[in-house]
This record gives C-alpha cells, sequence and structure tokens, in this order.
C-alpha cells in the first residue's frame, strides 16, 4: 500500500514554544491530507483538513492560528503548533489518500507524533 | 455531518472465540466503512473495508458485513489469537469526504 511517513515520531518541548510536524507522502500524489489529535484511550478527532495550494478546512473548536496548517506541495503538508502548552501534549496523527484514485478508498495513515509539552 | 457509534467499549474474549464489534452510522450517503486497528503508541493499520455496494467481505479471519438498511455494520473475527488485542475503529465516509472514527473498541485476548 502507500506509504505516508510522518516527522518527528516523538517531540519534547518547552511550554511556550512552537512544534512543526511533517507529513509527507511518500509514493503518490495526495492533494488532501487530514490531520488528527488523539488523547490517551480515545478515538482520533479530526483537527483540520489539508488542501494543497489553499488554505485549510479547520474543525469546530480548533483554533486555527494555534494550529498552522501548510500544505505547499502535493505531497507534504505541515503542522505548526504554536506557543504549545500542556494540554497540547498528545498523538497527532496525519493521514493522506490518493488523489489519482476514487473517492472512495483507504486512507493511510502516518506513523503519529506524540507531542509533550513541558 | 457523519455521526458513528461503535459498540462495545471493551471486549474480553477467550483465546480461539469469535469477536463481534458493531457501528452504526447516520448519513445514508456514506459508502465507505473501513476498520482500523490500532495498537498503543502505532498508527492506525486498515484490516478491512466494505463499500456499500456489497454485503459482506471476508479475508481469511476477519469479515465485515454491512447493512445500508440499518445503518449499520460489523467486525467478525473468527479462531482469536494473543495478537488480536489491540483497539479497533470503525470509519465512515462518503467520497472524498473526511472520515468519521467511532469510539473505538478495546479487544483483549485471553488466553
Amino acid at each position: 500500500g502507500a506509504v505516508v511517513s510522518q516527522h518527528p515520531s516523538w517531540v519534547i518541548c518547552k511550554s511556550g514554544t512552537s512544534v512543526k510536524i511533517e507529513c509527507r507522502s511518500l509514493d503518490f500524489q495526495a492533494t488532501t491530507m487530514f490531520w488528527y489529535r488523539q488523547f490517551p484511550k480515545q478515538s482520533l478527532m479530526l483537527m483540520a483538513t489539508s488542501n494543497e495550494g489553499s488554505k485549510a478546512t479547520y474543525e469546530q473548536g480548533v483554533e486555527k492560528d494555534k494550529f498552522l496548517i501548510n500544505h505547499a506541495s502535493l505531497t507534504l503538508s505541515t503542522l505548526t503548533v504554536t506557543s504549545a502548552h500542556p494540554e497540547d501534549s498528545s498523538f497527532y496523527i496525519c493521514s493522506a489518500r490518493d488523489g489519482g484514485a476514487p473517492g472512495n478508498t483507504e486512507a493511510f495513515f502516518g506513523q503519529g507524533t506524540r507531542l509533550t509539552v513541558v | 455531518g457523519e455521526n458513528v457509534e461503535q459498540h462495545p467499549s471493551t471486549l474480553s474474549v477467550q483465546e480461539g472465540d469469535s469477536a463481534v464489534i458493531k457501528c452504526t452510522y447516520s448519513d445514508s450517503a456514506s459508502n465507505y466503512f473501513p476498520w482500523y486497528k490500532q495498537e498503543l503508541g502505532k498508527r492506525p493499520q486498515l484490516i478491512i473495508d466494505i463499500r456499500s455496494n456489497v454485503g459482506e467481505k471476508k479475508d481469511q479471519r476477519i469479515a465485515v458485513t454491512l447493512n445500508k438498511t440499518a445503518k449499520h455494520f460489523s467486525l467478525h473475527i473468527t479462531e482469536t489469537q494473543p495478537e488480536d488485542s489491540a483497539v479497533y475503529f470503525c470509519a465512515a465516509k462518503f467520497g472524498n469526504e473526511k472520515l468519521t472514527f467511532g469510539t473505538g473498541t478495546r479487544l483483549t485476548i485471553i488466553p
């Protein structure tokens, strides 16, 4: 299957600093990527939909100025957590769908990034 | 928007027995229903999926059934093994729309 690479796999940062997470589709073009957040023992909650070349679409309750998303190419989307606080500590996962495939097909997930804000 | 409910939240099954996890969805337009297995600290892995033009799909010990009229779909794992222990998520979507996930089921296989 297609491969989505997410980096870093884990990061520890100080409160008030910013952290950038990258999501790459390695062998396919992804016009759309999705960013999820997963707290312990909970489901994946969609934060935003990242569209190549245009502004991301954020889910209700997600602050777009705090979680900056850039999707500058067909293979790369980045999520920047700005002014991170301990409550932002979570498991962040991206997913991408092959833009050349029919709509009703699987999404491929990155390996996730465990963010710990101290 | 789509709403997916998943039951049970936890499930313990004796090794060798079968496990069944059920999900219901709200949007009758949804046409794609994947199931993911997630081990602790790892990414969700697709284990099986079904499209709305099919009522049942099987892959070795894993099967999924879909009832479009009732808007529910189920995951069946037979001859369970310890390595089946994980959290399982169902999901639903229509076309290019976003995936909506269920709340997850923690499956424990008792040796």
